[in-house]
């Protein structure tokens, strides 16, 4: 069935960095986008961007522009989110999620989640 | 950015009965809009999309309406399994964003 592993929690100091992984099965890797989703507590779900695993194009929100980097490596069938500068606010639930080309088309909603990785940002 | 705009916060159902779940946008989505059930401590998981297509595998129960900004989730008798919060999200423009949640309790 298809499946998106993500990476274990991770705890983080202010201004540095985490890298996240997502590992995909039962489905070609290569076909569909991968998008990025965090949910702090209490807060809304909040999408940070998207990459196609098969070109490596991405597109990033404009709130995250300047400090995620989301990239691919399509041997592993893996995507990865990786967030700098991280601030007690970047605390949250990170998702990855597919988008699933329909007939030769993305449509930007998400028919399968993994499970989530908890990023803690804290002194 | 489109706002999405969800009521009631909270929503208290007895098993058995409909449940009505609103979703708002600031500007016209069209019928890109999708919804998502969310349990404690899990992922989301695709209910509705194109307002009102169910996902695959996704109870007839719950059925999706709406165009435009006004947009509606009906899961017509709650079973204990429903008891969750509901997510909507627009996928018409840029950034995608999502409406702030119903928790669905039971009464």
């Amino acid at each position: 069935q298809v499946q998106l592993v993500q990476s274990g929690a991770e705890v983080k100091k202010p201004g540095a960095s985490v890298k996240i992984s997502c590992k995909a099965s039962g489905y070609t890797f290569t076909s569909d986008l991968i998008h990025w989703v965090r949910q702090a507590p209490g807060q809304r779900l909040e999408w940070m961007g998207w990459i196609n695993a098969g070109n490596g194009n991405t597109k990033y929100s404009q709130k995250f522009q300047d400090r995620v980097t989301i990239t691919r490596d399509t041997s592993a069938s893996s995507a990865y989110m990786e967030l700098s500068g991280l601030r007690s606010e970047d605390t949250a639930v990170y998702y990855c999620a597919r988008d699933k080309k329909v007939e030769g088309y993305y449509y930007y909603y998400m028919d399968v989640w993994g499970k989530g990785t908890t990023v803690t940002v804290s002194s | 950015e489109r706002v999405m705009t969800q009521s009631p916060a909270t929503l208290s159902v007895s098993p058995g009965e409909r449940a009505t779940l609103s979703c708002r946008a600031s500007q016209s989505v069209s019928t890109n809009l999708a919804w998502y059930q969310q349990k404690p401590g899990q992922a989301p998981r695709l209910l509705i999309y194109g307002a009102s297509t169910r996902a695959t595998g996704i109870p007839a129960r719950f059925s999706g309406s709406g165009s435009g900004t006004e947009f509606t989730l009906t899961i017509s008798s709650l079973q204990s399994e429903d008891f969750a919060v509901y997510h909507c999200q627009q996928y018409n423009n840029w950034p995608l964003t999502f409406g702030g949640g119903t928790k669905v309790e039971i009464k």
